[in-house]
């Protein structure tokens, strides 16, 4: 298994343009996830997803839209972007619901705004 | 969602235990405990997971008392490779768990 596939590693984008995150996994996990981490700071959830074709809303999820039409892919869209979105983005999966299903994370993408 | 208090930084050596603490005062009835490790540039990655008492891997041993208030992360012999950010979050039994994290613990492992 590959686990949690994260696409680009880096990105920079200039203020106003889109771009698409995008996050695979094949442990056939029902949960997925999107996270942001600022410099020094804990994780903050974006949105998330308890199955294809069901997504919410997380902490801070301005900014950002998502979709999940397959169990295997959660991409993560910038709408317009802004210097505020610089970050690392993590997605991250769960078999099921509950505290006892551990979360898997991605390697991250390093998003910069300019 | 149980709020989770942690040292902010500890430092240590090769070979020494390790045990950092957390505060969770508020923590419900059903919520479990779970530890994360992070490395720099990379995810989270799960370490231990505890309801009561005392739960041990191959990693690492929770304590967490009959109140269950707070919880401690026991890391034996640490390593350098250790260094890290160390995440205590509480999570609920069922339903999806939106994952509170902290400004973790950033543990230093000294030669």
């Amino acid at each position: 298994n590959a686990g949690v596939t994260q696409t680009p590693k880096f990105q920079v984008l200039k203020t106003g343009q889109s771009m698409t995150l995008q996050c695979a996994q094949d442990m056939n996990h029902e949960y997925m996830s999107w996270y942001r981490q600022d410099p020094g700071m804990g994780l903050r959830l974006i949105h998330y997803s308890v199955g294809a074709g069901i997504t919410d809303q997380g902490e801070v999820p301005n900014g950002y839209n998502v979709s999940r039409s397959t169990t295997e892919d959660f991409p993560l869209r910038l709408l317009s972007a802004a210097p505020s979105q610089t970050s690392v983005y993590f997605c991250a999966s769960s078999l099921t619901s509950g505290g006892l299903y551990e979360q898997y994370f991605g390697p991250g993408t390093r998003l910069t705004v300019t | 969602l149980a709020k989770t208090t942690q040292p902010i930084s500890m430092d240590s050596y090769e070979g020494q235990e390790v045990n950092i603490t957390c505060s969770h005062n508020n923590i419900a009835t059903n919520d479990y405990i779970t530890w994360y490790q992070q490395f720099p540039s990379q995810g989270p990655r799960f370490i231990i997971q505890g309801y009561k008492t005392k739960v041990t891997n191959e990693v690492a041993s929770l304590f967490i008392p009959a109140d269950r208030k707070s919880s401690t992360l026991s890391l034996p012999r640490v390593s350098l490779s250790d260094t890290a950010v160390y995440y205590c979050l509480v999570e609920g039994r069922t339903g999806f768990q939106k994952l509170v994290f902290g400004t973790g613990t950033r543990l230093l492992v000294s030669p």
